[in-house]
This record gives structure tokens, C-alpha cells and sequence, in this order.
């Protein structure tokens, strides 16, 4: 079966760096992306990452390796802001996106 | 550009009634759309892929009967909650596929149902 793992929540630390893991396993691999959702609202696209490697953008980072069915988001100089459920999703054969169950981040002062 | 949006953004029903959300694709067209569930504190769910023209796709466990699909145009989708009932009460949010960039997908804001 097609599975996403990502941790269920994670706390830190206003200016401080945190790292959400992501594994997976699915039928087929045509990219993994990060999304960011807030409470009651719509996931925001953050990152796609389809070779293996480190996208960087701004204070976001997206990490994959294919070989390991393994991504890592890493949030730098958090804020506030940043609190919020992360989605890890990976594209499979079909193009269809399988989808974690997010990681909720809390930031604390 | 990208941006799709979804109305009506919340909607209040009674038990027994039907009620329609509509997903648009502003400035692209959108061959493939596709229809999530959110329960509070939990994933997305997919619920159906949309295909323009044609027959949505359902899920397991989705009844097709009871969420109708709509893809009349490269640029609408609309899904009906027929005969809802207070356990359809969800988040319920639509995505869009650009045509001829199969791995990027748009969401829309979200339409907040609650049926008492």
C-alpha cells in the first residue's frame, strides 16, 4: 500500500530552526511537495522536490532523497507565524498527490 | 497567477437539503480538478478527481450518488452534497491541475459546511 509518515506535532521556539521528517512509500514517484496549512484554511504550496537534494527558499528548506523515501522541511528564524499544520505530499504514478497527515507545529515565545 | 477560488466560501443547511460548491480556476484552465474532505484535526481526504467532459472519478467509500460532480468547463467543477445530513458537516476543498503541468495542483480557499 501507499503510506506517508510525518511526525503528529512538534513544538519550538520563536528564532529558532526546526525540522519536520517525512517517509514514504508509494506506487511510483513523481515528486514530493510540502504544504502549509493554518487552521481553517486551505493548504498553501511551500516546496516541490523531485531529484534528490536541498531546495532552498527564503527561510523554507525541502530536502529529499529518493533512495531513502525520505523528505525534511526546515523552517530557520521561526516566528510566530509559522504555527501551523505541514502537509507532506508525494506525487505517484498516476500523478496523484497521497497525502500525510501533517505535523502541527507549535511556536512557542 | 494560479488562482482558484471556491464559493461560497461557508454555507449553513438544514438536514434533508442539497448544497452546491462551485470551484473555479481564475486565469488557467484546469483539465483535472480534484475534490478534498477535511475532519477537523485530521488530512485531507480525497474525495473524486474531475476530469473535464467526462465522468468523475470517486474514491473508495465515497457514494457517488450522494456528492455529484460536475466538470462542464476547463474552468468549473461543481460538487452537490445531496440530501446532507450533520456527519457531512466538513471542510471541503477543491485543487486544480494546470493543463500540461501534471505535477502542480492549486487549491481553493475552502468552503466550511455545517448542516444541523
Amino acid at each position: 500500500g501507499q503510506n506517508i509518515d510525518q511526525p503528529t506535532e512538534m513544538t519550538a521556539t520563536e528564532g529558532a530552526i526546526v525540522q519536520i521528517n517525512c517517509t514514504y512509500q508509494t506506487s511510483g514517484f513523481n515528486g514530493l511537495f510540502w504544504y502549509q496549512q493554518h487552521a481553517g484554511e486551505a493548504p498553501t504550496f511551500l516546496s516541490y522536490n523531485v531529484l534528490d537534494g536541498l531546495e532552498e527558499k527564503g527561510r523554507f528548506s525541502s530536502f529529499l532523497s529518493r533512495s531513502k523515501g525520505y523528505s525534511y522541511l526546515l523552517l530557520k528564524e521561526l516566528q510566530m507565524k509559522d504555527s501551523a499544520s505541514y502537509l507532506c505530499a508525494v506525487s505517484d504514478s498516476n500523478y496523484q498527490l497521497i497525502w500525510g497527515a501533517g505535523t502541527k507545529l507549535i511556536i512557542k515565545p | 497567477g494560479a488562482v482558484v477560488s471556491q464559493h461560497p466560501s461557508r454555507v449553513i443547511c438544514k438536514s434533508g437539503t442539497s448544497v452546491k460548491i462551485e470551484c473555479r480556476s481564475l486565469d488557467f484552465q484546469a483539465t483535472t480538478m480534484f475534490w478534498y474532505r477535511q475532519f477537523p484535526k485530521q488530512s485531507l481526504m480525497l474525495m473524486a478527481t474531475s476530469n473535464e467532459g467526462s465522468k468523475a472519478t470517486y474514491e473508495q467509500g465515497v457514494e457517488k450518488d450522494k456528492f455529484l460532480i460536475n466538470h462542464a468547463s476547463l474552468t468549473l467543477s461543481t460538487l452537490t452534497v445531496t440530501s446532507a445530513h450533520p456527519e457531512d458537516s466538513s471542510f471541503y476543498i477543491c485543487s486544480a491541475r494546470v493543463v500540461g503541468h501534471d505535477y502542480e495542483q492549486y487549491f481553493g480557499p475552502g468552503t466550511r459546511l455545517t448542516v444541523t
